[in-house]
């Protein structure tokens, strides 16, 4: 099984939807992570987690709101989803703070909003 | 602020290397590091360099870092069919958040 599994892997939705993408790890690790990918611009973060109680915004965070349910549960909801939100998701995980800050990434979300 | 670069698109013959080249901004990061993208899956880390070297290697792969001109590169050797990819260059950053902050990535293309 995967260290890092997000669902579903596929969806499309239609403007205005609310919409939920789940995020559960295996790692044991503190901080979560959600980025979004789309082509020619890398990864950019979306929001960010240090446990249950700790919620920080990324550097694009408008449009979305996250919920840590547990230290194994992340999960990333578009309120009302527009097409310019169509994109690839991903859900990582890391150790964090102060040492090697490797990022274990899940499968990744593909998102279509028509 | 925070700015990773890297070319888009790069295009080898197999049993040629690869050199996939990365700027950035933030002196200050710690870690640098490497991840690779196949087609329809996550990222997985292939390599990384702690900011005070300058040199790296593991297997096919070298990392070079000149902290001088903030410039990083990854050269695989002998490339193979299987190395096609997106390659994705990232930084720590400053902060102490675990956060990375990526290039835009560089598909690598290798042909027989």
């Amino acid at each position: 099984d995967a260290d890092v599994t997000q669902t579903p892997r596929n969806r499309i939705t239609k403007t205005g939807k609310r919409i939920m993408l789940e995020c559960s790890q295996t790692k044991g690790h503190d901080r979560m992570y959600w980025y979004r990918q789309d082509p020619g611009l890398g990864l950019r973060l979306i929001y960010y987690s240090f446990d249950v109680k700790d919620i920080n915004k990324g550097e694009i965070s408008d449009g979305y709101s996250v919920s840590r349910q547990a230290q194994a549960k992340f999960s990333l909801s578009l309120e009302s989803a527009i097409p310019n939100q169509t994109a690839l998701y991903f859900c990582a995980t890391s150790e964090g703070g102060g040492r090697n800050t490797e990022a274990f990434f899940g499968q990744g979300t593909r998102l279509t909003v028509v | 602020g925070e700015d990773v670069e890297q070319s888009l698109f790069l295009s080898v013959r197999e049993g040629d290397s690869s050199v996939i080249n990365c700027t950035y901004t933030d002196s200050s990061s710690t870690y640098l590091y490497w991840y690779k993208q196949e087609p329809g899956a996550g990222l997985q880390l292939l390599t990384y360099i702690f900011s005070n070297m300058d040199m790296k290697q593991d297997q096919r792969l070298t990392v070079l870092l000149n902290k001088k001109d903030k410039h990083l590169s990854l050269r695989i050797a002998d490339t193979q069919t299987g190395d096609s990819a997106i390659y994705f260059c990232a930084e720590s950053g400053s902060s102490n958040t675990g956060k990375l902050i990526f290039g835009q990535g560089t598909t690598l293309q290798v042909k027989p």
